[in-house]
C-alpha cells in the first residue's frame, strides 16, 4: 500500500537560511516521486520529480530533493531561503502500477520567511 | 505556451442551484481531473476522464458530474448545490495515465473558489 507523511504541517525560516521540508513514504513498488508548490490563489505547479534515474534530483528556483530508499524518504531542501519562497509544498508518490487517479497526496507543509 | 484555464475564478451561489464549472486544457492531454481542496482534508479528487467519452468517480463524487465530449474540456457540474461543497476546485491534466514514470506529473489551473450561501 502507498502513504506519504509530511512530517510537519508549518516551517519557518529566516529569509537566507536553509530550507528543509521532510516527507517520507511508503511504497510497494519503485516509486516515483513529486514534489509540488502552490502558492496563495493559485494551483498547484511541479517543482521536481524523481522518477527512478538520479536519486539528486534538481527542479526549479534551487529546490533539491534526494530520493533516499533505505530511509523512504524524499526531503526538499534549498540552500538559502527567498521571500518568494512563501508557499504550500505537497509531496505526492505513485508507483508503475497506479493509475493517475489514485496518487497519494501528502497533506501539505506550509512554509513562512521571515524577512 | 500550452494552458490549463478554469472559470469562473469566484462564484457565490444559493443552495440548490445548479452550477458549472470550466475547465479548458490546451496540453491536447486526454487525461482530466477534478479535485477540491479543504481545509484538514488536502485535496480529494471527484472525477476524472481517461478520453473523449470517458468518465469515472472519484473519491468524492456524490453530487457531482462531469462530462467529455473533446479532448480539451471538462466541466464540472453541481446538479444542486448545497452549503457542504463550498471548496477551492482545481483542475489538472496529464500526459501519462497509467504505469509511467511520470503518472503523478499533473499541469493544474489556478482554480475556482466557490461558495454556496
Amino acid at each position: 500500500a502507498q502513504s506519504v507523511t509530511q512530517l510537519d504541517s508549518h516551517v519557518s525560516v529566516s529569509e537566507g537560511t536553509p530550507v528543509l521540508l521532510r516527507c517520507n513514504y511508503s511504497s510497494s513498488y519503485s516509486p516515483s516521486l513529486f514534489w509540488y508548490v502552490q502558492h496563495p490563489n493559485k494551483g498547484l505547479q511541479l517543482l521536481l520529480k524523481y522518477t527512478s534515474a538520479a536519486t539528486l534530483v534538481k527542479g526549479i528556483n534551487g529546490f533539491e530533493a534526494e530520493f533516499k530508499k533505505s530511509e523512504t524518504s524524499f526531503h526538499l531542501t534549498k540552500p538559502s531561503a527567498h521571500m518568494s519562497d512563501a508557499a504550500e509544498y505537497f509531496c505526492v508518490v505513485s508507483d508503475l502500477w497506479t493509475g493517475a487517479n489514485n496518487l497519494f497526496f501528502g497533506t501539505g507543509t506550509r512554509l513562512t520567511v521571515i524577512p | 505556451d500550452a494552458e490549463i484555464t478554469q472559470s469562473p475564478r469566484h462564484k457565490i451561489t444559493e443552495t440548490g442551484r445548479q452550477v458549472t464549472l470550466a475547465c479548458h486544457q490546451t496540453w491536447n492531454h486526454n487525461n482530466m481531473f477534478w479535485y477540491r481542496q479543504d481545509l484538514g482534508h488536502g485535496l480529494r479528487l471527484i472525477h476524472y476522464s481517461y478520453g473523449v467519452q470517458d468518465t469515472n468517480k472519484g473519491e468524492v463524487s456524490d453530487g457531482y458530474s462531469v462530462s467529455r465530449s473533446n479532448t480539451e474540456d471538462l466541466p464540472l457540474t453541481l446538479e444542486s448545490a448545497a452549503s457542504s461543497q463550498t471548496s477551492v476546485y482545481f483542475c489538472a491534466s496529464s500526459e501519462s495515465a497509467f504505469g509511467g514514470k511520470n503518472t503523478g506529473e499533473l499541469f493544474f489551473g489556478e482554480g475556482s473558489r466557490l461558495t454556496v450561501l
